[in-house]
């Protein structure tokens, strides 16, 4: 158990629906992170929320909308999701002023847009 | 641009017969280099890292990577595989701590251990 629990595992919904993905991370960690995982491609960094505030948004299309009320959890709001949409979505957290530090994944959200 | 470049989609070894992964990278500062494995229905696992010191770098399950500046890799490997390391794996970079929560991901290498 690397202590970013993602809930849920496997999510299907259909392209008006809304819905949210939620993450906490148990390591008294200081930044949080979103990642989109598809098939075959590097890991497409989404938002990185650093102290609570956000502090990198990769142009990510406005039907994702990320909140990140405390430093414990991190969620992610979809809305009219495309089909492109469907993949594995990542949560991670780190420890900022560690110089090297790494990320901890949580085991993600598999997202099926029909 | 900073990037990292996984040129083998996958893998195949012998149970018993050592294992490589390649890794090369482009960034601009000193790289700080990791390797993550991922296995099925489970996030990223972090195996090891370099950021300083000795080029060769020891990790989890046995696992060590290489890290050679002049040829800009950082290649995992291990000296004899197991089916039980059949998984995904994935080198990332990260240019320093001028920008430290960039982490840069190549697209994975499957690995398959046959016994």
């Amino acid at each position: 158990e690397t202590g970013v629990t993602q809930t849920p595992r496997h999510l299907v919904m259909g392209m008006t629906n809304k819905k949210s993905l939620k993450c906490e991370q148990h390591l008294g960690h200081n930044a949080m992170y979103w990642y989109k995982q598809s098939a075959k491609k590097p890991l497409e960094l989404m938002f990185v929320y650093s102290l609570e505030e956000r502090v990198e948004n990769n142009s990510v299309p406005s039907r994702f909308s990320p909140e990140c009320p405390n430093s414990s959890h991190l969620f992610l709001h979809l809305h009219t999701l495309q089909p492109e949409d469907s993949a594995l979505y990542l949560c991670a957290s780190s420890q900022e002023s560690v110089r090297g530090q790494k990320l901890f994944f949580g085991s993600g959200t598999q997202l099926s847009v029909l | 641009a900073q990037s990292v470049a996984q040129p083998e989609d996958q893998v195949n070894v012998a149970e018993g017969n050592p294992l490589t992964v390649k890794c090369t990278y482009s960034v601009s500062g000193n790289p700080y280099l990791f390797w993550y494995v991922q296995y099925p229905n489970r996030g990223l696992q972090f195996l090891l890292k370099y950021i300083t010191g000795d080029n060769l770098v020891k990790g989890s399950y046995g696992f060590e990577a290489e890290f050679n500046k002049s040829q800009t890799s950082f290649h995992l490997k291990k000296p004899s595989a197991l089916v039980s390391d059949s998984a995904l794996y994935f080198c990332a970079v990260r240019d320093g701590p001028l920008n430290f929560n960039k982490f840069y991901f190549g697209s994975g290498t499957k690995l398959n251990v046959k016994p």
